[in-house]
C-alpha cells in the first residue's frame, strides 16, 4: 500500500455524485485486496474485496476495479450519501505471508451537501 | 457478518500501570488474530499476530515484553500493555480470522490514554 502519511488525503464529493478512491499498492505477489471504511472512532467495515484473477467486481452501490500492471486499486461509490462520510482504506494481502494484512495510507471522504 | 468485540471501548490510567484489552469472535472461531495501533489520521499499524495456541508473532519495532498477548481460545485473545506510558495512548485496533476466508473482521477498537 502506500506509504503512511502524517496526514490523510481528502476528497469532498457534493451528496449524489459518484466517488473514486484510488490506492497504489506496493507488492507485486499480492493475490486478495479488500476496501474498508472507517468511521471516526470505530473498527474498520469491510465494504468489498476482490482477488487478483479478478478486474472488477460489483457490490451494493460499490465497484472495484485492479489493475495488476500498474498496481493499482480503485474504489467506485455511486451516488454519495452522507453516510459515506468517513475513511476509506484498501488493504492488500499476500497468501503465503500468513494472512498479513498492508494497509494504505487511506482517504478522507467528505460528503457536501 | 462475523461479529468481533472489544473490551473496553475507552481506558484512562496512570503512567506506569498495565492495562488489559480483550478481543473476542462471537459467532466464529478465530484461528488468527491481529492487533493493530492507529494513531490519529493515520494508518492501521500492524503489531502482532497471534494464533491460538502459540505465541504471538510481533512485527518489527514492537516490544513484545511490553505488548504482552494471548490467545488462549479460539475465541479470545488478549493484549496487555505493561507498564503503560503517555506514548501509547493510541486507538487499538483487533481483527479475527476464521479458519477458511482471508478476510479479518475488526473490532471496534479500544482508545487508550495514559496520563
Amino acid at each position: 500500500g502506500e506509504s503512511v502519511g502524517l496526514h490523510l488525503p481528502t476528497l469532498s464529493v457534493q451528496e449524489g455524485d459518484n466517488s473514486i478512491i484510488n490506492c497504489a499498492y506496493s507488492n507485486s505477489a499480492s493475490d486478495y485486496f479488500i476496501w474498508y471504511k472507517q468511521e471516526s472512532g470505530k473498527g474498520p467495515q469491510f465494504i468489498i474485496d476482490i482477488r487478483s484473477n479478478m478486474d472488477k467486481r460489483q457490490g451494493q452501490r460499490v465497484t472495484v476495479l485492479l489493475n495488476k500492471t500498474v498496481k493499482h486499486l480503485s474504489l467506485q461509490i455511486a451516488a454519495t450519501q452522507p453516510g459515506d462520510s468517513a475513511v476509506y482504506f484498501c488493504a492488500e494481502i499476500t497468501t503465503d505471508s500468513w494472512g498479513k494484512f498492508q494497509f494504505g495510507a487511506g482517504t478522507q471522504v467528505v460528503v457536501t451537501p | 457478518g462475523a461479529v468481533v468485540s472489544q473490551h473496553p471501548s475507552r481506558v484512562i490510567c496512570k503512567s506506569g500501570t498495565s492495562v488489559k484489552i480483550e478481543c473476542r469472535s462471537l459467532d466464529f472461531q478465530a484461528t488468527t488474530m491481529f492487533w493493530y495501533r492507529q494513531f490519529p489520521k493515520q494508518s492501521l499499524m500492524l503489531m502482532a499476530t497471534s494464533n491460538e495456541g502459540s505465541k504471538a508473532t510481533y512485527e518489527q519495532g514492537v516490544e513484545k515484553d511490553k505488548f504482552l498477548i494471548n490467545h488462549a481460545s479460539l475465541t479470545l485473545s488478549t493484549l496487555t500493555v505493561t507498564s503503560a506510558h503517555p506514548e501509547d495512548s493510541s486507538f487499538y485496533i483487533c481483527s479475527a480470522r476464521g479458519r477458511v476466508a482471508d478476510t479479518q473482521y475488526f473490532g471496534p477498537g479500544t482508545r487508550l490514554t495514559v496520563l
